[in-house]
């Protein structure tokens, strides 16, 4: 069946723009997480819903960044006020019911801030 | 604490040689989950194996080999005859189940097979 995907798959942007990343999981997956990985590093939590709700959000660096799933699916990644060093890969992940099941990751956004 | 360490950047092997990818934990968790996954050059992570603390049986999939030890907080990958496809980024993976959806990665090991 069709993995996560991810739209855009390449996001250029200027500093100080605001942009929106989507996540697209795994049809029948309750929980979905959203990753950044930086360059010849390893991903670093973000966020995790479970159905609509935001579970964990523990890893957002600051307030300009806020993720909904207002129906439970699809995912959106808000970044306002962007900066260059919000440069990065944005990873999506889906899981099937609980948060004990494996993560299967998207091909990720690439978003660079100039 | 809750870390993973990869001290292996880079290895660059020749095609057919065995290869071992290291991967040390820590945590104070009783129950955890250890994971790899495979980040090709297209970019997208794939999950390799998941072991939970309770299990320590080394498991083989094909060419493909896990060493789990609780003893010295290890879970190292083993490839077999390695092949040029095998190039990859690889990424060893902490899941404490205190900490929800929360997957802690290593910093990853860059394996570069040479035909």
């Amino acid at each position: 069946g069709a993995g996560v995907s991810q739209t855009p798959s390449n996001k250029v942007t200027e500093k100080g723009k605001y942009v929106e990343l989507r996540c697209d999981p795994i049809s029948g997956h309750t929980a979905l997480y959203w990753y950044r990985q930086s360059l010849g590093q390893g991903p670093e939590f973000l966020i995790y819903f479970q159905g609509t709700g935001a579970a964990d959000d523990s890893g957002l660096p600051n307030d300009r960044f806020f993720a909904v799933r207002p129906e439970g699916s699809v995912s959106t990644l808000k970044i306002q006020r962007t900066e260059r060093g919000d440069s990065a890969v944005y990873l999506c992940a889906s899981s099937l019911v609980r948060d004990t099941d494996t993560q299967y990751f998207g091909p990720g956004t690439r978003l660079t801030v100039l | 604490a809750q870390k993973v360490t990869q001290a292996q950047t880079e290895i660059s092997v020749v095609e057919k040689e065995d290869v071992t990818l290291d991967c040390v934990y820590e945590t104070r968790d009783t129950t955890y989950y250890l994971f790899w996954y495979k980040q090709p050059p297209s970019g997208e992570l794939v999950f390799l194996i998941r072991r939970n603390s309770f299990d320590e049986q080394n498991e083989i999939s094909g060419r493909y080999s896990w060493n789990f030890q609780k003893s010295t907080s290890s879970f190292n990958f083993t490839i077999t005859a390695s092949q040029v496809v095998d190039s990859a980024v690889y990424f060893c993976a902490l899941w404490p189940r205190n900490q929800g959806g929360k997957l802690i990665f290593g910093q990853g090991t860059e394996l570069s097979v040479k035909p």
